[in-house]
This record gives structure tokens, sequence and C-alpha cells, in this order.
């Protein structure tokens, strides 16, 4: 079975500062996809980013990037220019594909707290 | 433009009560999810719904019962409820194929159970 593994709790990050919130996971699969959802107060899932396992190029949404190493299995996030907008959980997610019919294993979520 | 909509949004039972939490899309999605988040866990599948007609279990399925009612609407219910099953519920959807289909997140609703 799939798992990922979130090994920060928390985090904080000055505002306009850049932070990177990491994530292992583990799987025998070739093709993958990975996700980052940031979870504010409201309670929302919102979707940052997303990452095919058979792209070497690594993902970036405008102040979003990620750092994917495919052979390490890791997959961390980026953020630039921190704004207080940014304190939230942060979920990483994994979907097989294929089969599994879209279903995700998160990892356990980072809070990030963002310093004014 | 509602997405994915779950009623209610908190709920507070004693042990033993039965309860229906219900999930309705609009985005004409073939699969639907129902997620528990707990903390420091992350949020773990209950039990999906590929398509219409079809249900199978996720991690954490005891419990818990679902039905996909048709295509928009998918359903999860606690027959006996424990003070364990006190969680965030998400019901989840997505049109899975070839590709990156992400999943569209309801707002949640707030379990408790006394």
């Amino acid at each position: 079975a799939q798992t990922v593994t979130q090994s920060q709790p928390e985090m904080s990050v000055q505002e306009a500062e850049t932070v990177t919130l990491s994530c292992t996971y583990d799987t025998s699969e070739s093709d993958y996809y990975l996700f980052w959802y940031k979870q504010p107060p409201s309670r929302q899932m919102i979707l940052v980013i997303r990452q095919e396992a058979y792209k070497q190029q690594n993902a970036t949404e405008n102040r979003f990037s990620v750092n994917f190493q495919k052979a390490a299995k890791s997959f961390s996030l980026k953020i630039s220019d921190s704004q207080l907008g940014d304190a939230a959980m942060y979920f990483c997610a994994y979907y097989a594909g294929g089969t599994s019919y879209g279903k995700l294993t998160f990892g356990q979520g980072t809070i990030l707290t963002v310093h004014p | 433009n509602a997405g994915v909509t779950q009623t209610p949004k908190f709920q507070v039972l004693k042990t033993g009560q039965s309860m229906t939490l219900q999930c309705a899309q609009d985005m004409n999605h073939n699969s639907m999810y129902w997620y528990r988040q707990d903390p420091g866990m992350g949020l773990r599948l209950i039990y999906y719904s590929a398509s219409e007609g079809t249900t199978d279990k996720g991690e954490v399925p005891n419990g818990y019962n679902v039905s996909r009612l048709n295509k928009r609407e998918f359903s999860l219910r606690l027959e006996s409820a424990a003070p364990s099953q006190t969680s965030v519920y998400f019901c989840a959807s997505s049109r899975p194929g070839t590709g990156i289909w992400p999943q569209h997140f309801g707002d949640g609703t707030r379990l408790s159970i006394l």
C-alpha cells in the first residue's frame, strides 16, 4: 500500500520570505500523480499544485513550486514571497492512477504559520 | 456553480444514535468519495464509488455504510455512532481517467459523538 509522510507537523515563515514543506511517499508504481492541497481555517480543500510522475520538469504555479525527486520519492512544496493568506494546513497527496479510481492517499499535514 | 455540497455542516450525536451525511455534486463526475479527517492523521478514505451503482471500501470503513443514490448523490451512514467517529467528514468527487483529474471537495461536516 502507498504511504505518504509529512515529517513537519508545523512550520513558520516571515511574510515575504520563502518556506519549503517536505513530503515523502512510498510506492511501487512507476506512473502516478502527486498533489499539494491547502486547507485554510474555513476547512475548504484547495488544490495548490500537481505533478505527474512521468514529467521530469517540476511544476510551478505562481509563487508555488515543487521539487520532485522521483528516485528519492520526495515531493516538497516551496512557497516564495509568503503572504498572510498562505497560512493554512497543507496536505501532500498521492494518486496511483490507472484503476485506482481517483483515490487519494494523504499525508498527515503541515500547519504553516505566516508571521507579519 | 455549487460543486460539491455536504449537509449538514455541524452535528452533535449521542453514542448509539444513527445519522446520514448527505453529499451531492453537480459536475457530472463519475466517482465520489468519503474521507474523515482527524488531527495528525490527514484525510483517510472511508468508502468510494467509482461509478453509479458501485461502492467499495477504503482504508477505514468499519462502522459506516454508503449509498450511491444516483450519479449526483453519495450518502454516508453511521448506524450506531461511537465516540471514535468524532471527526470532520469530507465528500469529494472526480472524473478519473487518463491524465490528472483532481478531486473537488465539499466544505466538510464536523461531527461530534458524545
